[in-house]
């Protein structure tokens, strides 16, 4: 069965901190990747996406994640993270071939001490 | 404009009642969704409209009925809500070409309550 996994339900981290958050998925055929976040307070946005080309994807506010196709990965990285940054944050996964489905993991808590 | 807009924000209904989320985009995207989602869980696909025609039924109950009267609007008419099927209802649109699905663009959501 198609799925994601985040693998970190809850993440603390204090200013300046480093962050990496995995995300797995389970899906057959060529896939369309993304993060979305959700501010307190706010609506689901894109924060990047792959699609084709480059495996390493920059996306808004200084993040970046990597497709690894061998590991079924799509980790989401920021070297430095701010207190605006708490949010909860969504890997997600359609099929190219698939049409509209779109699979969402469980979702990232993520609080950052100021 | 890379505005979904939902009406209205919240809504509390009896079991009995007939009510209906409205859902609004300007972008030109040929697909919107529903979704639904539960207090700290993802979201969960409902429907997809393309093309303004129904694309996925994720097996959802009949009491959740969707229409999609053009292109820019989707209707979610709810009648018989369980109390379970309390949650957000967000709405989500995006390119409509089939193979090439592009990011979707959400909604606030209706902060649905059935008594």
């Amino acid at each position: 069965a198609q799925s994601v996994s985040q693998h970190n339900h809850h993440v603390i981290l204090s200013e300046a901190a480093s962050l990496e958050l995995g995300c797995n998925y389970s899906y057959g055929g060529t896939v369309n990747l993304f993060w979305y976040v959700q501010y307190p307070g706010q609506h689901l946005q894109l924060l990047l996406k792959y699609f084709s080309g480059d495996p390493l994807v920059k996306g808004i506010k200084g993040f970046e994640a990597e497709f690894i196709k061998s590991k079924f990965s799509f980790n989401l990285r920021k070297p430095s993270v701010q207190w605006s940054d708490t949010a909860e944050y969504f890997c997600a996964v359609n099929s190219r071939t698939g049409g509209f489905k779109t699979i969402f993991g469980a979702g990232t808590r993520l609080f950052v001490k100021a | 404009d890379t505005e979904v807009t939902q009406t209205p924000k919240h809504l509390v209904m009896g079991m009995t009642n007939k009510k209906s989320l409205k859902c609004e985009q300007h972008m030109g995207h040929r697909a919107m969704y529903w979704y639904k989602q539960k207090a700290k869980k993802p979201p969960e696909l409902m429907f997809v409209y393309s093309y303004e025609k129904l694309s996925i039924n994720e097996s959802v109950p009949s009491r959740f009925s969707p229409e999609c009267p053009n292109s820019s609007l989707l209707n979610l008419h709810l009648h018989a809500l369980q109390p379970e099927d309390s949650a957000l209802y967000l709405c989500a649109s995006s390119h409509g070409r089939t193979g090439l699905t592009y990011e979707q663009y959400f909604g606030p959501g209706t902060r649905l309550t059935v008594t």
